[in-house]
């Protein structure tokens, strides 16, 4: 199972609402998990199940969809919330990541 | 403290071997299935390896079948991957990560990571 991100790369200042898109190539219900990882660092989960918030999480993420696409959204952007976004879908307990998506100043 | 430490990255040579070791700490190890995820130089994310907390199943992506098998040892909070016959694109910092559940089956993501080991694969 393919996932498709988009865009690979945004431009967004503090304050704004960004939305990142995943497309699964076939149907996946809602095993769907989105993961934040700053340069150098190990990548964070953030969200499961498609809409589940991660314990830790602000609220300011959340996410949605089910079947083949896939929403993170992050509603008033932070400093420290430039990073690249990873999607990850389950289906089946065979694992794949998306390309990410680097949310830039 | 919750911990995942990963050890035993370094240089080796095309058709090489090395053992990658993750030690675990601050949770109870032995219920939680467990993975290992790749990250090349500048490239995506890629598991590459799963083991069931009781070692019952584990998983391997067609890049690596064949040439990885990972193991645990839940009396030392420990979990192995040994790579043998190493390729120059095996180059990677090779995470180890907790699943949210027992088994691959019902482990659709990765709660706590570990900061990474560099395997690097060059002559």
């Amino acid at each position: 199972i393919q996932m498709t991100q988009s865009p690979s790369s945004l431009s967004a200042s503090v304050g704004d609402r960004v939305t990142i898109t995943c497309r699964a190539s076939r149907t996946i219900s809602a095993y769907v998990s989105w993961y934040q990882q700053k340069p150098g660092k190990a990548p964070k989960l953030l969200i499961y199940s498609a809409s589940t918030l991660q314990s830790g999480v602000p609220s300011r993420f959340s996410g949605s969809g089910s079947g083949t696409d896939f929403t993170l959204t992050i509603t008033s952007l932070q400093p420290e919330d430039f990073a690249t976004y990873y999607c990850q879908q389950s289906y089946n307990a065979l694992w794949t990541f998306g390309q990410g998506t680097k949310v830039e100043i | 403290e919750v911990q995942l430490l990963e050890s035993g990255g370094g240089l080796v040579q095309p058709g090489g071997s090395l053992r990658l070791s993750c030690a675990a700490s601050g949770f109870k190890f032995s219920i939680y299935a467990m993975t290992w995820v790749r990250q090349a130089p500048g490239k995506g994310l890629e598991l590459v390896s799963g083991i069931s907390a009781s070692s019952t199943s584990t998983y391997f992506p067609d890049s690596v079948r064949g040439r990885f098998t990972i193991s645990r040892d839940n009396s030392k909070n420990t979990m192995y991957l040994q790579m043998n016959s190493l390729r120059v694109n095996d180059t990677a910092v090779y995470y180890c990560a907790k699943a949210l559940g027992p088994t691959l089956e019902n482990s659709d993501a990765f709660d706590i990571w570990g900061r990474g080991t560099m395997v690097t694969v060059s002559s």
